[in-house]
């Protein structure tokens, strides 16, 4: 049972573009939400997390959109570059599960120049 | 301040061995988590060990072990390797007051022929 699916599988956009991925979640328990870049060789790094009790949370050219009614999530790249291709992963977790964290299966984005 | 350190970074083992793996946190850091990705499932989490103890497990069979040390380093056995245990195995740590930013190492390649 996949708990955290992530759509598209993979996005192409031009440079300058906005890039959207969506997550979607089942277990209510979950209140955290972080989002993890990836680049080739790499391990993943995170990049902007949001709690339930907001529903935007923006940092630079990033920005998680969260809906808990609807059980999703999502991640916008505002002005995207080639430095953002990189393959990127929602995931969820629950407090008190501390490190355990529940990944989507991986989105690549190639940003085009 | 250094990152999380994996080694090896890569090898090559045959069916019926066994791995061990080691991970170095960062500095200050009581949590280290493990986590297998592969391509068809993305990242899956093994287990969490804080302050020598496993705190949270996840669903992988008992040929998959760890254990954490008194300096935090923590290692991982895989015993009876079969063909599908081939992954990028990463190992993450974070402060483990709260779930919060994990801080991936780089992983250790693991090939079984």
């Amino acid at each position: 049972q996949q708990q955290v699916k992530q759509s598209p599988q993979s996005l192409i956009v031009q440079k300058g573009g906005i890039s959207i991925i969506n997550c979607a979640y089942e277990n209510t328990a979950f209140d955290y939400f972080p989002w993890y870049q990836q680049f080739p060789g790499k391990g993943p790094a995170l990049l902007i997390a949001i709690r339930p009790d907001v529903s935007e949370k923006k940092e630079g050219r990033f920005t998680i959109s969260f809906n808990k009614s609807a059980k999703q999530f999502s991640l916008h790249i505002m002005d995207s570059q080639p430095g953002d291709s990189a393959t990127y992963f929602c995931a969820a977790g629950q407090t008190g599960a501390n490190s355990k964290l529940t990944f989507g299966k991986g989105i690549t984005l190639s940003v085009r120049p | 301040k250094a990152g999380v350190t994996q080694t090896p970074r890569y090898l090559i083992k045959t069916r019926g061995q066994q791995v061990t793996l080691s991970c170095s946190p960062i500095s200050g850091h009581r949590s280290v988590s493990w986590y297998q990705q592969t391509p068809g499932q993305g990242l899956q989490f093994l287990f969490e060990y804080f302050s020598e103890t496993q705190r949270n497990k996840g669903n992988f069979p008992g040929r998959f072990s760890g254990r954490q040390f008194s300096n935090s380093r923590s290692e991982m056995n895989v015993s009876t390797l079969e063909l599908g245990d081939s992954a990028l195995y990463l190992c993450a740590s974070s402060a483990g007051h709260r779930t919060g930013e994990l801080f991936f190492g780089e992983g250790s390649r693991l090939t079984v022929l």
